[in-house]
């Protein structure tokens, strides 16, 4: 059982689309972090939100903290085909916390 | 400044062979963690070291070992290489750990055939 679920695993939309994905689990974080890979890439961080109902932007891109620090979720508007990538949340180890716990991930295709 | 350096990109190994991949950090940055990379379980953490020492380690046999050097440089090594280990090797940079975030490599794709 994954400890971070992600939803969807897979979504294919048109340029200038809006999209949310969202990773969800039934654990309490201290902090929670997004990370975009591209096909033969490492994954690349994103942001990174700690506070309950926090809420962070990075142009097109909004993310935010559930109140309760158990789920976020990443909103991108009028996608473009650069965002093509996989999506990944993921959250520090409650036990130890130098290794992070990661989701599947959403794997998103923007198509012009 | 320079990002993280994995050599090499792509290496094709047969069953039973050793291999070992190297991993440059960010100039500053004394943690260097190593991660599996696979479709079916996603990013597996193998271990940590931090100041040449062995921090963390996650559940992978002993087969999966590491090192780090003065220079931060990091290596790891996979013996009596089996089918399974067939995955993309990241190496992940930081400052002070997994909860500051990570730099990541370009990463290694092994194949076992």
């Amino acid at each position: 059982t994954q400890l971070l679920e992600q939803s969807p695993q897979f979504l294919s939309i048109q340029e200038g689309e809006n999209l949310t994905v969202y990773c969800n689990s039934s654990s309490v974080f201290s902090s929670l972090q997004w990370y975009r890979q591209e096909p033969g890439e490492g994954p690349v961080l994103l942001v990174t939100v700690v506070t309950g109902g926090e809420v962070k932007k990075l142009k097109r891109l909004t993310f935010q903290f559930g109140d309760a620090r158990k789920d976020s979720s990443l909103h991108i508007t009028a996608a473009q085909p650069g965002d093509t990538g996989l999506y990944l949340c993921a959250v520090p180890n409650a036990g130890n916390n130098r290794k992070l716990i990661w989701g599947l991930g959403t794997s998103l295709a923007v198509n012009p | 400044k320079a990002g993280v350096t994995q050599t090499p990109r792509y290496l094709i190994k047969t069953r039973g062979q050793q291999v070992t991949l190297s991993c440059s950090p960010i100039s500053g940055h004394r943690s260097v963690s190593w991660y599996q990379q696979t479709p079916g379980q996603g990013l597996q953490f193998l271990f940590e070291y931090f100041s040449e020492t062995q921090r963390n380690k996650g559940n992978f046999p002993g087969r999966f070992s590491g090192r780090q050097f003065s220079n931060s440089r990091s290596e790891m090594n996979v013996s009596t290489l089996e089918l399974g280990d067939s995955a993309l090797y990241l190496c992940a940079s930081s400052v002070q750990g997994a909860a500051s975030g990570y730099t990541f490599g370009s990463g290694t794709r092994l194949t076992v055939v």
